[in-house]
């Protein structure tokens, strides 16, 4: 049972470039989350999509688009990389209805230099 | 606005002693609250969930309390280990409405032998 796998784990950008980063779950969650963690910030919701065919803005949505392309997959995209936009992001998922615990990835670690 | 917000930031404390970490929260009305452990490099995981009406909940050498008069939770751990060198995430989940959690800051603990 992989749970909640992202790729990559690692990426370097220059400037302007853009990228997409993935995710998968293979919990049957309905719902699905982007969060960026810098430090002494914690973790700051980016986007996330309560159920297939919906996403919403969260705290951080500036820079960034997302793409429910299904129940198990969840996109985040970067269309021109700023250096500010350097973080470590995690892809997490839920089952809405219930106590709402979130499970996470393991991280993509994002350098733009 | 709803916060969580954490204390220490910061704590170091030598193997087999006891320390206990704060979060106060404004989050209300709240349906649960999670204390979520995260190991340097990986994502966070639940450690405990507190409802409303529970005071007190354990898992193992961890130990969580709630006031929700007060607006307060600790996670006490017991006879700390190496392995509990970590950073413990509060997480307040909202209810009436919005289900979207707020995350505290986190408090980083280092463990020494």
């Amino acid at each position: 049972n992989a749970g909640v796998t992202q790729t990559p784990k690692f990426q370097v950008l220059k400037t302007g470039q853009s990228m997409t980063l993935q995710c998968a779950q293979d919990m049957n969650h309905n719902s699905m989350y982007w969060y960026r963690q810098d430090p002494g910030m914690g973790l700051r919701l980016i986007y996330y999509s309560a159920s297939e065919g919906t996403t919403d803005k969260g705290e951080v949505p500036n820079g960034y688009n997302v793409s429910r392309l299904n129940k198990r997959e969840f996109s985040l995209r970067l269309e021109s990389a700023a250096p500010s936009q350097t973080s470590v992001y995690f892809c997490a998922s839920s089952v809405l209805e219930d106590t709402g615990e979130l499970f996470f990835g393991e991280g993509s670690r994002l350098t733009v230099l | 606005k709803n916060q969580v917000e954490q204390s220490p930031q910061s704590l170091i404390i030598l193997e087999g002693k006891n320390c206990t970490l704060q979060c106060n929260y404004t989050v209300s009305p709240f349906s649960n609250l999670r204390w979520y452990k995260q190991d340097t490099g990986r994502g966070p995981v639940s450690l405990t969930i507190m409802t409303f009406s529970e005071n007190t909940k354990s898992n193992g050498r961890y130990t969580a309390t709630l006031d929700a008069d007060t607006k307060q939770s600790s996670l006490h751990i017991t006879a700390s280990q190496l392995s509990d060198s970590a950073s413990y995430i509060c997480v307040v989940r909202p209810s009436g409405g919005s289900y979207i959690p707020t995350f505290g800051r986190g408090t980083s603990l280092i463990v020494h032998p």
